[in-house]
């Protein structure tokens, strides 16, 4: 059975502060997919980030970037110079590999307040 | 054209009522989703439609009834719900198995009276 563990229910910061969601996940898979989604209150689930368990690469795109660690079964997410605009939940998910299914094991979400 | 376009956005409908909801997509995914989600919850599973075919029920109350018509469209017929059924109704797609990862709608508000 897959897991995903988002620890922090609900992050505070100030704008400008940098802040880090943290993601533990469980799988016996050796091939395995994790993502990031980010939920704004308008309730779209927006894509952020794909990676699967054969890239460790850590990756920035702007002001975000993904911290994956397979030695901690970690992929945590770090938004660099917060602003009120990523006020949003946060969700950390993983899928199987290909020929895996077509289910997405979600996280219970970081919820990120992000004020002036 | 990468959306998922999901109608209405609000519904309120009462326990006796007949509604559907509707998503379309016009990227090619082969793989169609309904989620449910509650206040401070991720979302859960009901649905999957791959290839056109229901793949997957997630022991969803027979209230809820999806159809297929084809390859773009997913719906979701409602018949006497019951208020705990209020919940944010997420259509989501991918290209093909959930490694991919889903494009999803922007959600049909739904609240039973």
């Amino acid at each position: 059975a897959q897991k995903v563990t988002q620890a922090q229910t609900e992050i505070s910061v100030v704008e400008k502060e940098d802040v880090t969601l943290d993601c533990v996940y469980e799988t016996r898979d050796t091939t395995y997919y994790l993502f990031w989604y980010k939920q704004p209150p308008s309730g779209e689930l927006v894509f952020l980030i794909r990676r699967n368990s054969f890239d460790e690469q850590n990756e920035i795109s702007g002001r975000y970037s993904w911290n994956f660690q397979k030695s901690t079964s970690s992929f945590n997410f770090t938004i660099t110079a917060s602003q009120v605009v990523d006020s949003a939940v946060y969700f950390c998910a993983l899928s199987r590999g290909p020929g895996g299914g077509n289910k997405l094991t979600f996280g219970t979400g970081t919820q990120l307040k992000v004020e002036l | 054209d990468t959306e998922v376009t999901q109608t209405p956005k609000h519904l309120v409908m009462g326990m006796t009522n007949k509604k559907s909801l509707k998503c379309e997509q016009h990227m090619g995914h082969r793989a169609m989703y309904w989620y449910k989600q509650k206040a401070k919850k991720p979302p859960e599973l009901m649905f999957v439609y791959s290839y056109e075919k229901l793949s997957i029920n997630e022991s969803v109350p027979s209230r809820f009834s999806p159809e297929c018509p084809n390859s773009s469209l997913l719906n979701l017929h409602l018949h006497a719900l019951q208020p705990e059924d209020s919940a944010l109704y997420l259509c989501a797609s991918s290209q093909g198995t959930a490694y991919y990862g889903y494009t999803f709608g922007s959600g049909t508000r739904l609240t039973v009276v």
